[in-house]
């Protein structure tokens, strides 16, 4: 099975930066992936990683290291609307996509 | 366009009914998922269609019937459904299975059974 962990909660004032990780054992490994998901709404995509290094589009970045089982997603210069769910997504060998449990960004003025 | 589209936003059916969600993508994509997402858990895979044919099932119970008439639909059937069975059921599709495209999701319906 797949073990996907990340912080449940996490909170930050506008304009600052937050770094929300995750860790993952899978069996096997073709990509990770970051959504977002607002309350009621459906996950929206955010970066995907399959080699190590960083991935950066605007103000989220997302890195990961495979020898490590390990990723972060990096938010900048956040805004309220980035008050939001953050998914971490596992594809493993066998191509499904398991999802951690997410954690729930509140951004303060 | 990135869009998927569903269909109902919301449903209230009780255990008896028989009702069916619907998936639809224009996006020329040949994978279509069904999740289940309870309140503040994440998503939970259902079913996989690849080149509209089933190709995995998630041990989910019969009383969930998915259908794949077409390369652009996806439905699921529902029949003698239970409480616990209300969430919010997302669809999504990618290029295919084994694609390093992402899932694209619909934005879902809202189940409740009562």
């Amino acid at each position: 099975g797949q073990n996907i962990d990340q912080p449940t909660e996490m909170t930050a004032t506008e304009g600052a930066i937050v770094q929300i990780n995750c860790t993952y054992q899978t069996s096997g490994f073709n990509g990770l992936f970051w959504y977002q998901q607002h309350a009621g709404e459906a996950p929206t995509f955010l970066s995907y990683n399959v080699l190590d290094g960083l991935e950066e589009k605007g103000r989220f970045s997302s890195f990961l290291s495979r020898s490590k089982g390990y990723s972060y997603l990096l938010l900048k210069e956040l805004q309220m609307k980035d008050s939001a769910s953050y998914l971490c997504a596992v594809r493993a060998n066998d191509y499904k996509l398991s999802f951690g449990a997410g954690t729930t960004v509140t951004v303060r003025a | 366009d990135t869009e998927v589209t569903q269909t109902p936003k919301h449903l209230v059916m009780g255990m008896t009914n028989k009702k069916s969600l619907k998936c639809e993508q224009h996006m020329g994509h040949r994978a279509m998922y069904w999740y289940k997402q309870k309140a503040k858990k994440p998503p939970e895979l259902m079913f996989v269609y690849s080149y509209e044919k089933l190709s995995i099932n998630e041990s989910v119970p019969s009383r969930f019937s998915p259908e794949c008439p077409n390369s652009s639909l996806l439905n699921l059937h529902l029949h003698a459904l239970q409480p616990e069975d209300s969430a919010l059921y997302l669809c999504a599709s990618s290029q295919d299975p084994r694609s390093q495209e992402t899932q694209y999701f619909g934005p879902g319906t809202r189940l409740l059974v009562l």
